[in-house]
């Protein structure tokens, strides 16, 4: 079992949903947490991070950490054409970079 | 706005060559990376630096080797090219999980 899961999908939206992607985890040491996006043939690109449980709130993009179940979610309300990209979670326990697991990522297609 | 620079997009080399990778950073960071990004594997970690002429091994460093002789640059190095090293390769750096950390746009190298 990995120690961070995230559905490969693809996942199919129409333009102005609301987008929910998820990562489970087995760790539970992990403190920090973080969602990037990657647009095909590029390298990821840093959405959100955050410290611990809570929700964190940026624009579009809203940023969950359930630790009691061990669950992260990205929400994106709005959703564009231009949201579609390859998001990936990643976790770390530290504050260190050695440390930093990441999901297999989820892909997303928005369409117009 | 903050910067991961690779040098190289794309990449093709022979079996056996000797193959640099180079990665600058504008961020004066103490902590850069090395992955590589391969299709239902994730990131996976090469190697790390905390800083000058400081290296660590990650998760899969066997077959390369870094280099950081100046605090902005770092490079990877595969000492003799082989066709299971292609992949896409990322460099990142920042400061700590706490802020996130900021990739370059990959090098896709392709050994033949």
């Amino acid at each position: 079992q990995k120690e961070v899961e995230q559905d490969p999908g693809p996942l199919s939206v129409p333009e102005g949903a609301i987008v929910s992607l998820n990562c489970t985890y087995s760790n539970s040491a992990f403190q920090y947490f973080m969602w990037y996006r990657q647009y095909s043939r590029k390298g990821p690109e840093l959405l959100m991070y955050t410290y611990s449980s809570g929700n964190k709130e940026d624009g579009r993009f809203t940023a969950q950490v359930d630790k009691s179940s061990k669950y992260i979610s990205l929400f994106i309300r709005d959703s564009q054409p231009s949201d579609s990209a390859t998001y990936l979670c990643a976790m770390s326990p530290n504050n260190a970079g050695n440390m930093l697991t990441f999901g297999g990522g989820t892909r997303l297609m928005v369409k117009p | 706005d903050v910067k991961v620079t690779q040098s190289s997009r794309y990449l093709v080399k022979r079996t056996g060559e000797k193959v640099f990778l180079e990665c600058v950073q504008d961020m004066d960071h103490e902590n850069m990376f090395w992955y590589r990004q391969d299709p239902g594997l994730g990131l996976r970690l090469i190697y790390f630096s905390y800083d000058v002429k400081m290296k660590e091994k990650g998760d899969i460093p066997e077959g390369y080797s870094v280099s950081r002789e100046k605090k902005e640059r770092f490079s990877l190095i595969l000492e003799s090219a082989s066709t299971n090293q292609t992949s896409m390769y990322l460099c990142a750096g920042g400061q700590g999980a706490s802020y996130g950390y900021t990739f370059g746009s990959g090098t896709r190298l392709t050994v033949v």
